[in-house]
C-alpha cells in the first residue's frame, strides 16, 4: 500500500532553517511528482511546492519562493523540503502528497500524516 | 490575489443531502480548473475524495459526487452518514504553477 511518512519537524527560531523529509513506499517513487502542503494551527490547507517525477521542474507558492527548496532523491525514495529564513507564519503541519498521475500534477491522491514545524523564539 | 471561497459551515441531518460549493474570485469555475475535493477529520491528514471535477477514487463512498453547478465546483453528499462529519476542502488549478485551496467547509451532521 502507498505510504508517505514525513519527518524532521521541530521547533526552530525565527530566521533559522529546517529540512523536512518524506519517505515513500508502496509505489514507484521515481514515476510520480510530489507536493508539499501545509496547514497552520486551526487554519486551512495551503499548497507550498511541487517537484516533477524526475526533479527537473519545481514550482513554489509565492509565500515561500526564494526561502524554501524542494528536492528529491529517487535512489532513496525520499522527498525533501529545505526551509530557510523561517518566520512565525511558517508554523504549520507540513504534509507531502503524491500526484495522481504524471499528466495531472494538480490531482493529489495519497497524503502523509504530516510533520509539525514551529517557528518561535 | 486569487481567492477560493467555500461555505464556512453547513449542517445536515443524517440521511439527508447536502451540497458544498467552491467559487473562484476570477470568475466561473470550469473543468479546466480540475477541481479536487478532500475530507479532513480532526487530528487526521486530508483524504482525497474527488479529482478533475467528478472522478472518484476507489475508496470514495458512492454517496459522494462532484459536479459543476452555477459557475462553481460542487460536492454533493446524498444519504449523509454520521461519519461524514468533517472539514471539506476544494482545490483549484489556475494554470502555470498556481494551485489554490478553498478555506474549507465544516460539515456538521445533526
Amino acid at each position: 500500500q502507498v505510504q508517505l511518512v514525513e519527518s524532521g519537524g521541530g521547533v526552530v527560531q525565527p530566521g533559522g532553517s529546517l529540512r523536512l523529509s518524506c519517505a515513500a513506499s508502496g509505489f514507484t517513487f521515481s514515476a510520480y511528482g510530489i507536493h508539499w502542503v501545509r496547514q497552520a494551527p486551526g487554519k486551512g490547507l495551503e499548497w507550498v511546492a511541487f517537484i516533477r517525477y524526475d526533479g527537473n521542474n519545481k514550482y513554489y507558492a509565492d509565500s515561500v519562493k526564494g526561502r524554501f527548496t524542494i528536492s528529491r532523491d529517487n535512489s532513496k525514495n525520499t522527498l525533501y523540503l529545505q526551509m530557510n529564513s523561517l518566520r512565525a507564519e511558517d508554523t504549520a503541519v507540513y504534509y507531502c502528497a503524491k500526484e495522481r498521475a504524471r499528466s495531472s500534477w494538480f490531482d493529489f491522491d495519497y497524503w502523509g500524516q504530516g510533520a509539525l514545524v514551529t517557528v518561535s523564539s | 490575489q486569487t481567492v477560493v471561497t467555500q461555505e464556512p459551515s453547513l449542517t445536515v441531518s443524517p440521511g439527508g443531502t447536502v451540497t458544498l460549493t467552491c467559487a473562484s474570485s476570477t470568475g466561473a469555475v470550469t473543468s479546466d480548473y480540475y477541481p479536487n475535493w478532500f475530507q479532513q477529520k480532526p487530528g487526521q491528514a486530508p483524504r482525497a475524495l474527488i479529482y478533475s471535477t467528478s472522478n472518484k477514487y476507489s475508496w470514495t463512498p458512492a454517496r459522494f459526487s462532484g459536479s459543476l453547478l452555477g459557475g462553481k465546483a460542487a460536492l454533493t453528499l446524498s444519504g449523509v452518514q454520521p461519519e461524514d462529519e468533517a472539514e471539506y476542502y476544494c482545490l483549484l488549478y489556475y494554470g502555470g504553477a498556481q494551485l489554490v485551496f478553498g478555506g474549507g467547509t465544516k460539515l456538521t451532521v445533526l
